[in-house]
């Protein structure tokens, strides 16, 4: 079974608007760990947003927001006033394990921001 | 910058030869993780290191090998490579093992 799901292959959005993508996970473990990634044409992998478990509130930073709904075992990432330069790959992540050693990435999401 | 450093940026080699992948931890990081990007496979973690020891084992197959030094840096060794070794690999560091992973510039390698 994929621990990370990311149903949406490819996302076009138009500047200045805000998108979510999705994420969902699948996991036993009481404690573990969220994470979104994005990865430019340029091919580097650069960390954007990270919420644990027992957060209970989302996490945010800057324009990126995670949704986080537990009982859903979703978390998804929301990018207020796209811009240009987030036109990228965008990799759902999940730490698990009882020393946070298992980490799985989903298969990604092409973000396209629109002129 | 992440802070970590990956060399080569680039290598191309023959089916059957050996190479070393080097990675530099962000200051202060004890952990290190590998992975590999291919187009088929996604990005998957292969292993991890914390502090000199081997933490954790992911989809890393048996021609590969990797180690931790004392002063933090790590190596991916993979030996009698095949064509669809062909991949980015990445390297990342977090501070101790549960923490959020910072990736390196990755090392694009092509097997012909």
């Amino acid at each position: 079974a994929q621990k990370i799901t990311q149903t949406q292959p490819g996302m076009f959005v138009q500047e200045k608007e805000a998108v979510t993508l999705d994420c969902t996970y699948d996991t036993s473990d009481q404690s573990y760990g969220l994470f979104w990634y994005k990865q430019p044409s340029s091919g580097e992998m650069i960390f954007l947003i990270y919420q644990g478990s027992y957060d209970e509130q989302n996490a945010t930073e800057g324009r990126y927001s995670l949704n986080f709904q537990k009982a859903r075992k979703s978390a998804n990432l929301v990018i207020s006033a796209s811009q240009l330069g987030d036109s990228a790959m965008y990799f759902c992540a999940m730490r698990e394990g009882r020393f946070g050693q298992n980490f799985v990435f989903g298969p990604g999401t092409r973000l396209s921001v629109l002129p | 910058d992440s802070g970590v450093t990956q060399t080569p940026k680039h290598l191309i080699t023959a089916t059957g030869q050996r190479v070393t992948l080097r990675c530099s931890p962000r200051s202060g990081d004890l952990s290190v993780y590998w992975y590999q990007q291919s187009l088929d496979q996604g990005l998957q973690f292969l292993i991890q290191y914390y502090n000199g020891e081997e933490r954790a084992k992911g989809n890393i197959l048996e021609r590969f090998s990797a180690q931790q030094f004392p002063d933090l840096h790590s190596e991916l060794n993979l030996s009698s490579l095949e064509l669809g070794d062909s991949a980015l690999y990445f390297c990342a560091s977090s501070e101790g093992h549960s923490l959020e992973q910072y990736f390196g510039p990755g090392t694009r390698l092509t097997v012909t």
